[in-house]
């Protein structure tokens, strides 16, 4: 069955420190897997997504994220944070096109970046 | 691009009261989305169109929940008759292209729905 799990509730890291918000899944096939950032009373917001290729995805506000085949990992990391990066983070993932595709959005990560 | 519209953005309403919410998606777009969100269950797809068609609904809760899209340009989701726990976020969202789930999903910001 598919899955995705995002096993961290909460993420805390002070600004100008390297983050990573971590991704597991499971999925029969070649995922599809997506990025996306909630801020408080928005929806979300689109950040980024892998779909085949380079394993190392750019994505908006200097966020990336690194497909990892072997661990069923997709985790998002930033290099600098900013307090601004503050927000609920979604991990998506769908096994790829095909009549039965169902989206499966991961319970969220909450990441606070303190001054 | 005005992006994905949706209203109302707050509906408060009374149990057993019919709801109906609104969403433009974007102009192009081809796919639509409408989800729910809640504290308890998370982010849960409801029913997903595409061309204007539904492809898959087996995420709506019940008999009471309907979805339709009489065109490219307009969505309802509608409740009747309500109830408290329907109270949630409700989210319509919309992407590009034939590929079900290749195309990143652009969000509306929300109705927040209150059942009481």
């Amino acid at each position: 069955a598919q899955s995705v799990a995002q096993p961290e509730d909460q993420v805390n890291v002070a600004e100008g420190n390297p983050l990573t918000v971590k991704c597991t899944y499971s999925v029969s096939g070649n995922p599809y897997l997506f990025w996306y950032v909630q801020y408080p009373n928005r929806g979300l917001q689109f950040l980024l997504k892998y779909i085949t290729g380079d394993n190392l995805v750019k994505g908006s506000y200097g966020f990336e994220a690194e497909f990892n085949k072997s661990q069923t990992s997709f985790h998002l990391k930033k290099p600098s944070a900013l307090v601004s990066d503050s927000a609920l983070y979604f991990c998506a993932v769908s096994p790829g096109y095909s009549s039965a595709s169902k989206i499966i959005f991961g319970s969220g990560t909450r990441l606070s970046i303190r001054p | 691009d005005a992006g994905v519209i949706q209203s109302p953005r707050h509906e408060v309403t009374e149990m057993g009261q019919e709801v109906t919410l609104r969403c433009k998606p974007i102009s192009g777009h081809n796919s639509l989305f409408w989800y729910r969100q809640t504290m308890m269950r998370g982010l849960e797809l409801l029913i997903y169109f595409n061309n204007n068609v539904p492809i898959d609904d087996s995420g709506m809760p019940e008999d009471r929940f309907s979805a339709k899209m009489p065109n490219a340009s307009f969505s309802t989701l509608k409740i009747q008759p309500s109830e408290p726990r329907d109270s949630a976020v409700y989210f319509c969202a919309s992407s590009l292209g034939a590929g079900q789930y290749s195309y990143e999903q652009y969000f509306g910001p929300g109705t927040r729905l209150t059942v009481t």
